[in-house]
């Protein structure tokens, strides 16, 4: 139990183009979902929290109106890199939690490579 | 300002040994403390978790020590494999924010045969 998902696995865009990416939780519901960048070799930095029917709460220094965020049910959360350039390349993770409990279980990733 | 302090950021463990990984925290708020593994282009996996109620906890070769007063917090991994080759995170967590974690800088261990 507790599968998060991630689609796509890899994306490669070019700068200027916007990209989605979904997270699923398949076998639970997550009220929360949370967003996180990590660069080569580094260690996993928050974005964002994502509660399901209300706005996302960013951390400081990530821009909202580039890093748009959809929880729009339980068990999906959308992460979409507006007007996207080269520095935005990253390995992006979603995690989610169950309702009751602290754990979070995270999806594969999606690697974005913004050319 | 790091919350999570990690180290070493490598470790090189011949095989059978065991491999000890250090977390120190400073927010006391903290009551949840995972481990996560990850390996290349994956994204982690909750690994073994500990909350500051109890001082150690056991699943398998993987061990968490806690040490509430000094605000420390280690893994050991007992009888250390190849397959245990990978990054490991520890993390710390407030259980009123929402399961929100922050995360250490990771270890990268490779188990030599």
């Amino acid at each position: 139990g507790a599968v998060v998902s991630q689609h796509p696995s890899r994306v490669i865009c070019k700068s200027g183009t916007s990209v989605k990416i979904e997270c699923r939780s398949l076998d639970f519901q997550a009220t929360t979902m949370f967003w996180y960048r990590q660069f080569p070799k580094q260690s996993l930095m928050l974005m964002a929290t994502s509660n399901e029917g209300s706005k996302a709460t960013y951390e400081q220094g990530v821009e909202k109106d580039k890093f748009l965020i959809n929880h729009a049910s339980l068990t999906l959360s959308t992460l979409t890199v507006t007007s996207a350039h080269p520095e935005d390349s990253s390995f992006y993770i979603c995690s989610a939690g169950q309702t009751s409990g602290s754990e979070q279980y995270f999806g594969p990733g999606t690697r974005l490579l913004v050319l | 300002q790091q919350q999570v302090k990690q180290s070493p950021q490598s470790l090189i463990v011949q095989k059978g040994g065991i491999s000890i990984i250090n977390c120190a925290y400073e927010n006391t708020a903290f009551d949840y403390f995972p481990w996560y593994q990850q390996f290349p282009g994956k994204g982690p996996a909750l690994l073994i978790a500990i909350r500051p109620d109890v001082s150690e906890k056991k699943e398998g070769r993987f061990t968490i020590s806690f040490n509430k007063s000094a605000k420390q917090f280690s893994l050991h991994i007992m009888d250390s494999q190849p397959g245990d080759s990978a990054t490991y995170f520890c993390a710390a967590g407030d259980s009123g924010g929402y399961q929100k974690v922050t995360f250490g800088i990771g270890t990268k261990l490779q188990v030599i045969p």
